[in-house]
């Protein structure tokens, strides 16, 4: 059972907008930053969100990122088929000072 | 550019330990903490512990503790997870990453070892 819980599943349609959603406490999100990967099948993730909602270089601003409190959502706009993947949050935890929490990730399926 | 290349798919025997590789290239080595993630099929990713290569300060997932040691050689820009004692539940790709949660975004990942723990 993961520390961040997130949806199992969640899907759209092309050029729709869809949002992730991330639940943690007041150790983790509600204190630290959150970061958002996308991972396609077979292949290391890949930052798509740091800091709550700063994109790296390279990720489209279809990506957005999103906090208040300790939840967290990663919203995708303009959804295309390349966007099926898994999303995970992940965030630090101040609990046990010094370690890292994923969420169980989302499976996004465009339809 | 960043580089960052682990050792190979790996068979191990329950009761063995096992020992991934993760080579860097492209940055100063000591500046930047190592990660170590790993995702069991069909799971999802579980965080293991870090490294900081200019110290050789570590912290371990409490699920973890006792049973991995993350090391890391300076000389040769190479950071190392070994974990002993492993059971069939130990069967992942181990990932390791270069300050995935860090300031910049500019993270980097390895692109996986398979460890397959079987008898």
């Amino acid at each position: 059972q993961s520390v961040l819980t997130q949806p199992p599943s969640t899907s759209g349609t092309p050029g729709q907008r869809v949002t992730i959603s991330c639940s943690g406490s007041s150790s983790n999100i509600g204190i630290n930053y959150v970061y958002w990967y996308q991972q396609l099948p077979g292949t290391a993730p890949k930052l798509l969100i740091y800091r709550n909602n700063k994109r790296p270089s390279g990720v489209p601003d279809r990506f957005s990122g999103s906090k208040s409190g300790a939840s967290a959502s990663l919203a995708i706009s303009g959804l295309r088929s390349e966007d099926e993947a898994d999303y995970y949050c992940a965030a630090w935890d101040d609990s046990l000072s010094g370690h890292v929490v994923f969420g169980g990730g989302t499976k996004l399926t465009v339809l | 550019q960043v580089q960052v290349v682990q050792s190979g798919a790996e068979v191990k025997r329950p009761g063995a330990s096992l020992k991934v590789s993760c080579k860097t290239s492209g940055y100063t080595f000591t500046g930047y903490y190592i990660h170590w993630v790993r995702q069991a099929p069909g799971q999802g990713l579980e965080w293991m512990g870090w490294i900081n290569p200019d110290s050789g300060d570590t912290h371990y997932a409490p699920k973890f503790q006792g049973r991995v040691t993350m090391t890391s050689d300076t000389s040769i820009s190479t950071a190392y997870m070994e974990l002993s004692r492993v059971k069939s539940d130990d069967t992942a790709v181990y990932y390791c990453a270069r300050d995935p949660l860090g300031a910049t975004g500019a993270e980097y990942w390895g692109q996986g070892t398979l460890v397959t723990v079987s008898s």
